[in-house]
């Protein structure tokens, strides 16, 4: 069965802090992989996507890593703010000749305190 | 302003009554997506589209019908045969349904059945 494995489920750290985030997946066969920052009560906002042959993806503060062989990704934040506070999910694309199938992981809820 | 809107962003219904959600676009995507999100779980697609006039059932499509005869708009209505629906419903859209395509979500309705 296709899945995407996040964790930890929750994540409290200080403002200014960095901290990683990790994703599991079971999806095959692999299209790519995308974070998105969710802020509760708003749609997913994409991070980044990675492709098979991307080991790493940046987005500002936001690096994304990717190891196929072992099917691991992992979202590291630099430098946090009280603004990263939000859910962040790891999604796998199934890949199809026709169609995109999305598998999403139940996400990552960071909190930043100042 | 383009994007994805959905309304209304809070909805309550009584048991045993059919409700519609609305999603529209003004990005000119071809495909269009329903997500329902449950807490502690990933997104659960329900219904797509590809085309206009064309609509394919997700993986818990039980419940819920849609239409899509214009391009920019794709409600999703959810029947009183839907056993579980109090959820946050997203609707997403992307240029194509092929496995690079970025997804776009809506802002998201919360539905309360009491």
């Amino acid at each position: 069965k296709n899945q995407v494995e996040q964790s930890p489920q929750s994540l409290i750290i200080l403002e200014g802090k960095n901290c990683t985030l990790q994703c599991n997946y079971t999806v095959s066969p692999f299209s790519n992989l995308r974070w998105y920052k969710q802020d509760t009560g708003r749609g997913p906002v994409s991070l980044t996507i990675m492709t098979f042959s991307e080991n790493t993806k940046s987005n500002g503060r936001y690096t994304a890593t990717l190891d196929a062989d072992t099917k691991q990704s992992s979202l590291h934040i630099t430098a946090s703010q009280l603004s990263d506070s939000a859910s962040y999910i790891c999604v796998v694309s199934e890949g199809r000749e026709y169609g995109n199938k999305l598998v999403f992981g139940a996400g990552t809820i960071l909190r930043v305190k100042s | 302003d383009g994007g994805i809107t959905q309304s209304p962003k809070y909805l309550f219904r009584k048991e045993g009554q059919n409700v519609t959600l609305s999603c529209e676009q003004n990005l000119n995507h071809d495909a269009m997506y329903w997500y329902r999100q449950d807490p502690g779980q990933g997104l659960r697609l329900i219904y797509y589209s590809q085309i206009v006039n064309d609509f394919q059932k997700g993986d818990i499509a039980e419940g819920y019908s849609v239409s899509r005869e214009k391009k920019e708009s794709f409600p999703l209505t959810v029947t009183s045969a839907q056993k579980n629906p109090t959820a946050f419903y997203l609707c997403a859209s992307s240029q194509t349904s092929g496995s690079f395509d970025e997804q776009y979500f809506g802002p998201g309705t919360r539905l309360t059945v009491t």
